[in-house]
């Protein structure tokens, strides 16, 4: 199962807005509703930022948004802020008990 | 609240084996499939496997086939991933994730586990 796209690093000044893609197969991202998005900072463990594409759990600031078209899903914060800058991951299942990760983009806040 | 606790770090040499664990608590153990997941330095994260609530399905990425063994114990609430013939590109922190049945994201997360692999 190779990993899911997405760009190495996106950057952005604060109140900005930057798009994260991630792109994958019909035999995931496109083939499911199940993409998560995952905000990772060094030494910590991930944090669930988006689910089931376009659900953001309590507690996810509403500036985090999810979509997917065809086999690409993207992840947008909206309104950039100096504590989103990390690494973000996305997630799909793919079927039969499977997930794959996207290898994952530092967001930067200039 | 849930919480999972992992083993602490490892030193070991190539071509050993490592066993690491994670302990639940918080809620009933056998609610959660128990996903791992892995980071090697500098690198994105890489999934694993799985292994099911009752600890009687386990489902194995092909690149740790034959490598890897996950398994459960319900009287102590904790789940273990052991991999073996570890090689240099073994050093990871390892993550144990679980996932309620019918969710597709992972809920809650272990602290992980730094494996060190050094001759």
């Amino acid at each position: 199962q190779s990993a899911l796209t997405q760009p190495r690093s996106v950057s952005g000044s604060p109140g900005q807005s930057v798009t994260i893609s991630c792109t994958g197969t019909s035999s995931d991202v496109g083939g499911y509703n199940y993409v998560s998005w995952y905000q990772k900072h060094p030494g910590k463990a991930p944090k669930l930022m988006i689910y089931d594409v376009i659900k953001r759990p309590s507690g996810v600031p509403d500036r985090f948004s999810g979509s997917k078209s065809g086999n690409t899903a993207s992840l947008t914060i909206s309104g950039l802020q100096p504590e989103d800058e990390a690494d973000y991951y996305c997630c799909s299942y793919a079927g039969n008990f499977r997930r794959v990760f996207g290898g994952g983009t530092k967001v930067t806040v200039l | 609240q849930v919480q999972l606790v992992q083993s602490g770090a490892e030193v070991k040499k190539p071509g050993a084996s490592v066993k690491v664990s994670c302990k639940t608590s918080g809620s009933t153990f056998t609610n959660y499939y128990m996903h791992w997941v892995r980071q090697t330095p500098g690198q994105g994260l890489e999934w694993m496997g799985v292994i099911s609530p009752s600890g009687d399905s386990t489902t194995y990425e092909q690149n740790f086939q034959g490598r890897i063994t996950m398994t459960r114990d319900t009287s102590t609430s904790t789940d273990y991933m052991e991999l073996s013939t570890l090689r240099s590109e073994d050093t990871a922190v390892y993550y144990c994730a679980a996932l309620s049945p019918g969710h597709y994201y992972f809920d809650y997360w272990g602290q992980g586990s730094l494996v060190t692999v050094s001759s």
